[in-house]
């Protein structure tokens, strides 16, 4: 059974970086059948796709997002990791990481989530 | 990229059926058959309850179902539950291997 699981600081002070990273067990991310996705979610509103890298390393970003965006992947330990610059208190969310399926484009597997707070 | 459009909120009673929209544009939701919906509850992650318009996983119970026309993607619920009672987004491609979401709608069991 495939699992994904979110970790990094709950807590993010305004013009740093966030960084986040998920762990995937049960399934490859050097898998060419999938996306691995950043998804997030602010307190009391609805879901925003942050980015995403696919097989060989390549990523994809949400243009809102892309200037301060950064997605990278370690296969070594099966972890795909997000890092988001001079963060303000509109990236504050609950941050999942997801598969996405390469053909159908939908989002099958989910972390559980993790909120990530920007203030001072 | 704009969001794509979601009535805000929904209800019914049980045994009855509802219908949330989700509206795009040409560029995603009218070029592609790649809508799909998520179920959220409080405080868990979404699950995948509809995919490719409308293709139920395994385990989704079939009273969920879903269909689109032009720019216009639709999930209905029939025989609605009090387990039904959550918000539900959909999400459609959007070309160059990016996704959008819908606003989200809260679905309420009367």
């Amino acid at each position: 059974q495939l699992q994904l699981q979110e970790s990094g600081p709950g807590l993010v002070k305004p013009s740093e970086t966030l960084s986040l990273t998920c762990t995937v067990s049960g399934g490859s991310i050097s898998s060419s059948s999938y996306y691995w996705v950043w998804i997030r979610q602010p307190p009391g509103k609805g879901l925003e796709w942050i980015g995403s890298i696919y097989y060989g390393g390549r990523t994809f970003y949400n243009p809102s997002l892309k200037s301060r965006l950064t997605i990278s992947g370690d296969t070594s330990k099966n972890q795909f990791s997000l890092k988001l610059t001079s963060v303000t208190a509109a990236d504050t969310a609950v941050y999942y990481c997801a598969r996405e399926r390469y053909n159908w484009n939908d989002f099958d597997y989910w972390g559980q989530g993790t909120l990530v707070t920007v203030s001072s | 990229q704009s969001a794509l459009t979601q009535p805000a909120s929904v209800s019914g009673s049980p045994g009855q059926s509802i219908t949330i929209s989700c509206t795009g544009t040409s560029s995603d939701v009218g070029s592609y058959n790649l809508v799909s919906w998520y179920q959220q509850h409080p405080g868990k992650a979404p699950k995948l309850m509809i995919s490719e318009v409308s293709k139920r996983p395994s385990g989704v119970s079939n009273r969920f179902s879903g269909s689109k026309s032009g720019n216009t993607a639709s999930l209905t619920i029939s025989g609605l539950q009090p387990e039904d009672e959550a918000d539900y987004y959909c999400s459609s491609y959007a070309g160059s291997s990016t996704s959008l979401f819908g606003g989200g709608t809260k679905l309420t069991v009367l």
